[in-house]
């Protein structure tokens, strides 16, 4: 089946300094979305990012990423990490189109900018 | 306001107890979800409706089912929690299949004692 790899565990920055968070995924589908969701703590998970296109870059709220199919990959950027970016991100994958309804997500990211 | 709504915010019962929760969204979507989020984090997608049909329906243990009665509305039911049932269930929705972004409810916070 589907499976999406993220840098593990807790990321710590400190603020000012670029954000780089890892996503590479497996799928037998040559055409997948692609997604980056973010959860705050006590709020709902939201999508931040989502692409199908092979290279090229999306960009959201200061944030990018770049689908990579050469390489499989989907790794979220951004060059200036903020206090605020504290938050769980999620890299996500779905194949297109079809009855496909079914989201696999990476273990999550816990990424914590510090001043 | 539209959204994903979920109730309750939180449930604390004891091992062997039926639980239910509840999901709706009036964002006019005809694609309902269940996700369990556990203790690391860990997201697994568990149910998906198209339309009230049932379409996904990974490996989950025969004591949850989710009971859809219009395509607003997802229920889980969990016949008779066990431990490992603590986590947050989350429920989501979009519109449509295959890539369409999903829109998530606050989540429910189950506690088995």
């Amino acid at each position: 089946g589907d499976s999406v790899t993220q840098t593990e565990g807790l990321v710590t920055l400190t603020e000012g300094l670029p954000v780089m968070l890892n996503c590479t995924y497996q799928t037998i589908y040559s055409n997948p979305f692609l997604f980056w969701y973010v959860h705050y703590l006590n709020e709902s998970p939201r999508l931040l990012l989502k692409s199908s296109t092979d290279n090229k870059r999306t960009e959201h709220q200061g944030f990018h990423a770049t689908l990579h199919k050469s390489s499989s990959s989907f790794h979220l950027q951004k060059s200036s990490a903020q206090l605020s970016d504290s938050a769980l991100y999620y890299c996500a994958l779905t194949p297109s189109g079809g009855s496909n309804a079914k989201l696999t997500f990476g273990k999550g990211t816990k990424l914590s900018v510090k001043s | 306001e539209t959204a994903v709504f979920q109730t309750p915010n939180y449930h604390v019962t004891q091992v062997g107890n039926e639980v239910s929760f509840n999901c709706k969204q009036t964002l006019g979507h005809d694609t309902m979800y269940w996700y369990k989020q556990d203790s690391k984090k860990l997201l697994k997608i568990m149910f998906s409706y198209n339309n009230k049909q049932l379409i996904v329906n990974e490996t989950v243990p025969r004591r949850f089912s989710p009971q859809s009665s219009d395509k607003a509305h997802l229920n889980l039911r969990i016949k008779s929690v066990e431990p490992e049932d603590s986590a947050v269930y989350l429920c989501a929705s979009s519109p449509g299949l295959g890539g369409r972004e999903q829109y998530f409810g606050p989540g429910t916070r189950l506690t088995v004692l």
